[in-house]
């Protein structure tokens, strides 16, 4: 079974540029779950999805916006990008009552 | 809300030796699950060892296991026989019954020393 894929794996943009990556679960899995990760905060959960729909959203502003696809392929979009948003962007997939599998990331970097 | 706390920045350990990582979490929740993730330098997170909460028999996984203390809301691992490959940050995390939401702690940073 192919694992998690993220795409791109790099990326650099400018401040006020906006930028969508892109999340390809595991095949049959129907949740996904993003995650910011950042030498000062740490691991931060962003958004789930399951089915579609999302699930659970955390404490980002709203230039920060994700979706899935019927396929549960999942991207986000980060509008306006700041210095601030600069980060390892972790995907993950799983089905609830199992362990999740993460993707390489998506290393942002914003100039 | 429910929190994990893990109070080790760093740990070392020499090779085939014995480390316990501590992870404390907080939860008013019944039914949870708790996870060990490694990332090591490639940043890819890898499960290590999970506990469902309901189960009162410490999770074991070859040398890595746990010490889960569910009424002191702790769950320690202990990794046995060090390797060199163990070296990574290891996190510890959270996740309620009812969705894919992973709460992570601040990580430990594992060195092992030939």
């Amino acid at each position: 079974k192919a694992g998690v894929t993220q795409t791109p794996r790099y990326l650099i943009k400018t401040r006020g540029q906006q930028v969508t990556l892109s999340c390809s679960p595991i095949s049959g899995h129907r949740s996904v779950s993003w995650y910011q990760q950042t030498p000062g905060q740490g691991l931060q959960f962003l958004f789930e999805y399951f089915s579609e729909t999302q699930r659970n959203k955390g404490n980002f502003p709203g230039r920060f916006s994700g979706r899935q696809f019927s396929n549960s392929r999942s991207e986000m979009n980060v509008s306006t990008l700041e210095l601030g948003d600069s980060a390892l962007y972790l995907c993950a997939s799983g089905e609830t009552s199992t362990e999740a599998f993460f993707g390489q990331g998506t290393r942002l970097t914003v100039v | 809300a429910q929190t994990v706390t893990q109070s080790q920045p760093e740990m070392s350990v020499q090779e085939a030796e014995t480390v316990t990582l501590s992870c404390t979490y907080d939860t008013s929740e019944s039914d949870y699950y708790l996870f060990w993730y490694k990332q090591p330098p490639s940043r890819q997170m890898i499960l290590v060892i999970r506990q469902e909460a309901y189960k009162q028999q410490n999770a074991t996984e070859n040398r890595f296991s746990v010490n889960f203390q569910k009424a002191a809301k702790s769950f320690s691992l202990k990794i046995s026989d060090s390797q060199l490959g163990d070296a990574a940050m290891y996190f510890c995390a959270y996740r309620s019954g009812n969705t894919d939401k992973l709460i992570f702690g601040t990580g430990t940073r594992l060195q092992v020393f030939p």
